[in-house]
């Protein structure tokens, strides 16, 4: 089993509509979450970054964790064309006395006019 | 303020050449470190830094060494380069070690023939 699962897609949507992206995760010692977007050709670029589990809001963005059920989410709302990318969510873990980010492969999410 | 920069953004070589990949960071980052990434594989370590003079291997050190003299600069050296390196590369900076998220610059894209 992969230490962080996330389904690659790509995932379709009408532009309004409500994008839900998930991660799953088998190892308890990860600590924080993140969300990256990725268009193409360019280098990840944080979204959302949260500690506990709950819900953490930023404009159109949710982000969700459910450390309980290893379980994470980002929420768009209203999603425009322009959310078109690949995201990807990442989690930290102590390795050698330093932090290291696991990264899930990256889903690609294509929003419609 | 330009971030993470990379370059060359795109290199061709051939097999059994050697060359190096730049990144430089403006954020006086402490830390920094190198991904690749492939399709299906998502984002995996290469080699990461903790400060000027400390560095240490990540998921998939082989085949590529790194230095880190200033707290600026961050280069990786392909010693003999593969076909099996073909890949995106990706430099990465943050603030600190400990749980603090990356920042991306906008990768170098090698092919290996």
């Amino acid at each position: 089993q992969k230490e962080v699962e996330q389904d690659p897609g790509p995932l379709s949507v009408p532009e309004g509509a409500i994008v839900s992206l998930n991660c799953t995760y088998s190892n308890s010692a990860f600590q924080y979450f993140m969300w990256y977007r990725q268009y193409s050709r360019k280098g990840p670029e944080l979204l959302m970054y949260t500690y506990s589990s709950g819900n953490k809001e930023d404009g159109r963005f949710t982000a969700q964790v459910d450390k309980s059920s290893k379980y994470i989410s980002l929420f768009i709302r209203d999603s425009q064309p322009s959310d078109s990318a690949t995201y990807l969510c990442a989690m930290s873990s102590m390795n050698s006395g330093y932090s290291t980010l696991t990264f899930g492969k990256g889903t690609m999410l294509l929003v419609s006019p | 303020n330009a971030g993470v920069t990379q370059t060359p953004k795109f290199q061709v070589l051939k097999t059994g050449q050697s060359m190096t990949l730049q990144c430089a960071q403006d954020m006086n980052h402490e830390y920094m470190s190198w991904y690749r990434q492939d399709p299906g594989m998502g984002l995996r370590l290469i080699h990461y830094s903790v400060g000027a003079g400390i560095t240490d291997q990540g998921e998939v050190p082989n085949g590529y060494n790194v230095s880190r003299s200033t707290t600026e600069d961050f280069p990786l050296r392909l010693l003999s380069a593969a076909p099996s390196q073909t890949s995106v590369y990706f430099c990465a900076s943050s603030l600190s070690p400990y749980n603090s998220p990356l920042h991306f610059g906008n990768g170098t894209r090698l092919t290996v023939t």
